[in-house]
């Protein structure tokens, strides 16, 4: 079952303009992860965001959590042609065998 | 620091075949995870290793699927017989260990069943 749901599911941007994605979950979780997919790169993990924190930057990336609504998101600052690709939330529910459950995606397309 | 190797990259078989795929994870990563990922789709855990024990595989059909870790290093994942709806990637991807860490995935495998 796929506990994180990913919105907006397509977002369309100009070079240099902000994309905000955002994530809800159900239950209560460790942490909070975010990957990036393309069919150049494969799978890559982005940023990590425990439980009791809520926010963290990584150079272009920031990413907030807030617990209270189930809730993060994750905002590219100055957008570039090679952050399109598809992205995931994935969390660690608490209480579980510490497993990543993943979203169904958003497709961000950053046009030249 | 070499990534995750899995081989073969792709694969075409006919539904009722079978089929074995292969992950190397990164060198002293203690957990292995498969995962399954549909077209359009997030990736599904199928089975989690700790080193050579299973620690979760809740998610895997155990009619038709099967994998091991032999010497808690290599991993295969065998699909036998093969269904139309197991077309799909299926991913391998490693960590230090379980819980609170970034997982780095290898390349895919892309199997398609006719």
């Amino acid at each position: 079952s796929q506990q994180g749901e990913e919105d907006p599911q397509a977002l369309s941007i100009q070079e240099g303009e902000n994309a905000t994605m955002n994530c809800s979950y159900k239950t209560s979780i460790n942490n909070l992860q975010w990957y990036r997919q393309n069919s150049g790169r494969g799978l890559v993990h982005l940023i990590l965001i425990r439980s009791n924190e809520r926010e963290k930057h990584s150079g272009r990336l920031r990413v907030t959590l807030d617990t209270s609504k189930k809730s993060s998101s994750l905002l590219i600052t100055a957008s570039r042609a090679a952050d399109t690709a598809s992205y995931f939330c994935a969390t660690d529910a608490q209480g579980g065998s510490e497993k990543l459950v993943f979203g169904k995606g958003m497709k961000l397309t950053v046009n030249p | 620091e070499a990534g995750v190797a899995q081989s073969p990259r792709y694969k075409i078989i006919e539904k009722r075949q079978s089929v074995a795929f292969w992950c190397n994870p990164i060198s002293g990563h203690a957990t292995l995870y498969w995962y399954q990922q549909i077209l359009g789709q997030g990736p599904k855990l199928l089975i989690q290793f700790q080193n050579n024990g299973v620690v979760d595989d809740s998610q895997l059909p155990k009619d038709r699927f099967s994998a091991e870790r032999l010497k808690g290093v290599d991993s295969t994942l065998k699909i036998q017989p093969a269904k139309l709806e197991d077309s799909a990637v299926y991913l391998c991807a490693s960590s230090w260990t379980s819980g609170s860490f970034e997982q780095f995935f290898g390349p895919g495998t892309r199997l398609t069943v006719l």
